[in-house]
């Protein structure tokens, strides 16, 4: 079992709707949790954190963590084919400094 | 306020050439990070300093890969001699204080190793 799982897709949604993003990881302990953007050929661009269960909005986008069931998810609502790209869950354990683990990606297309 | 720095950006050897990689953190940040990102998957952490001593670098493959940094500010990662497997995407990252659970990581525009 990965530590961070996420679906590789790719996803297709399209403009205006609402795209989600899905991720589990397997250490209970994790402490933080995040959401970075990959453009294709470009660098991981941070979009969201969360620390605590529940859910954390930023204009567009919505991080929802479940700590219970170790999950962790990202809404892109009113999607744009601007956000087509790959989106990386990065998960801290919280006992290893700032180590970041990250899952696979899923490569998210928005369709205009 | 610059970014992180790298260089190259791009760099073509042949297996068991030997190669490094320069990155120049954001001014004043304490820890720096050097991943791994193969295609199609996540990045992978390598190493990670704070300031200028190791903090992890067990998933670093000491016998071919060296790092380091001087200074508490530049930082260098080496590759000798390259393997095939080792073609990817070396990322450079750096976060203001002490690499903490809640820290920023910012990622620089990475170099891609190809190795023939």
């Amino acid at each position: 079992q990965k530590e961070v799982e996420q679906n590789s897709g790719p996803l297709s949604v399209p403009e205006g709707a609402i795209a989600s993003l899905n991720c589990t990881y397997s250490d209970r302990g994790s402490q933080s949790f995040f959401w970075y953007r990959q453009y294709s050929g470009k660098s991981p661009e941070l979009i969201m954190s969360i620390y605590s269960n529940g859910d954390k909005e930023d204009g567009r986008f919505t991080a929802q963590l479940n700590k219970a069931s170790q999950y962790v998810s990202l809404l892109i609502r009113d999607s744009q084919p601007s956000d087509s790209a790959t989106y990386l869950c990065a998960v801290n354990r919280g006992n290893q400094g700032g180590k970041l683990i990250f899952g696979q990606g899923t490569e998210l297309s928005v369709k205009p | 306020e610059a970014g992180v720095a790298q260089s190259p950006r791009y760099k073509i050897i042949e297996k068991r050439q030997s190669v490094a990689f320069w990155c120049n953190p954001i001014s004043g940040h304490a820890t720096l990070y050097w991943y791994q990102q193969i295609l199609g998957q996540g990045p992978k952490l390598l190493i990670q300093f704070q300031n200028n001593g190791v903090v992890d670098d067990s998933q670093l493959p000491k016998d071919r890969f060296s790092a380091e940094r001087l200074k508490g500010v530049d930082s260098t990662l080496k590759i000798q001699p390259a393997k095939l497997e080792d073609s990817a995407v070396y990322l450079c990252a750096s976060s203001l204080s002490s690499g903490g659970y809640t820290d920023t990581q910012y990622f620089g525009p990475g170099t891609r190793l190809t190795v023939l």
